[in-house]
């Protein structure tokens, strides 16, 4: 009954390195979403995907790029990690558009040096 | 410009107390509202949810009250518990979207 499950937990970069965030569902849903919580932002959506083979922008993509291969898994990528990239990543899913509730993985939290 | 607002960063109550925690939005087209709890280290869960065409939703403890012409949403929970300490973010999804859009949170502690 794992749901939906991120790797790694934790990290920490050094500035200018590169890394690749995995989510993975086995919920077979459709719809999934990178986001990242930072202290007193809430939770902000990075990019999303509304299938496999789709992505989309969200309100905080700058710096980040994703690509959803395969359904049960959306990477989320990092190409030259900044310290204003230090935040905790959460992954989420859900099964339709809208009027469906998201769940969520435990988040990576994530230091960029 | 923050489109789902919760303008208070924290709020403690006593045990067997109320817990009502209040969350604005700016679009009058969102059409359904949740309520996530958020415990230290672990991700967000969902707690309750209501559409648009309903001004109020009860599960157990808790309760969501949603007032569109004020563009108002409020979640009730009764009794507190020590439980019950942890972030909550209210969310809202607009019309025909995939996306949703969290508040900022409120860090709630009830006191035993």
């Amino acid at each position: 009954n794992a749901g939906v499950t991120q790797t790694p937990k934790f990290r920490v970069l050094k500035t200018g390195q590169s890394m690749t965030l995995l989510c993975a569902q086995d919920m077979n849903h459709e719809y999934m979403y990178w986001y990242r919580q930072d202290p007193g932002m809430g939770l902000r959506l990075i990019h999303y995907s509304v299938g496999e083979g789709t992505t989309a922008k969200g309100e905080v993509p700058d710096g980040y790029n994703v690509s959803r291969l395969k359904k049960q898994n959306f990477l989320l990528g990092l190409e030259s990690a900044a310290p204003s990239q230090t935040s905790v990543y959460f992954c989420a899913s859900s099964s339709r558009q809208g009027h469906e509730k998201l769940f969520f993985g435990s988040g990576t939290q994530l230091s960029v040096l | 410009d923050q489109q789902v607002k919760q303008n208070s960063p924290s709020l403690s109550v006593q045990e067997g107390r109320i817990s009502i925690l209040n969350c604005d939005y700016t679009n009058s087209m969102f059409d359904y509202f949740l309520w996530y709890k958020k415990y230290p280290a672990e991700g967000p869960t969902f707690l309750i949810s209501i559409s648009s065409i309903k001004d109020k939703n009860e599960d157990g403890r808790f309760t969501v009250f949603l007032n569109k012409s004020a563009k108002h949403l409020s979640l009730h929970i009764v009794p507190s518990q020590p439980g019950d300490s942890a972030v909550y973010f209210c969310a809202a999804s607009p019309p025909g979207t995939y996306k949703y859009i969290f508040g900022t949170g409120t860090r709630l502690k009830v006191l035993a």
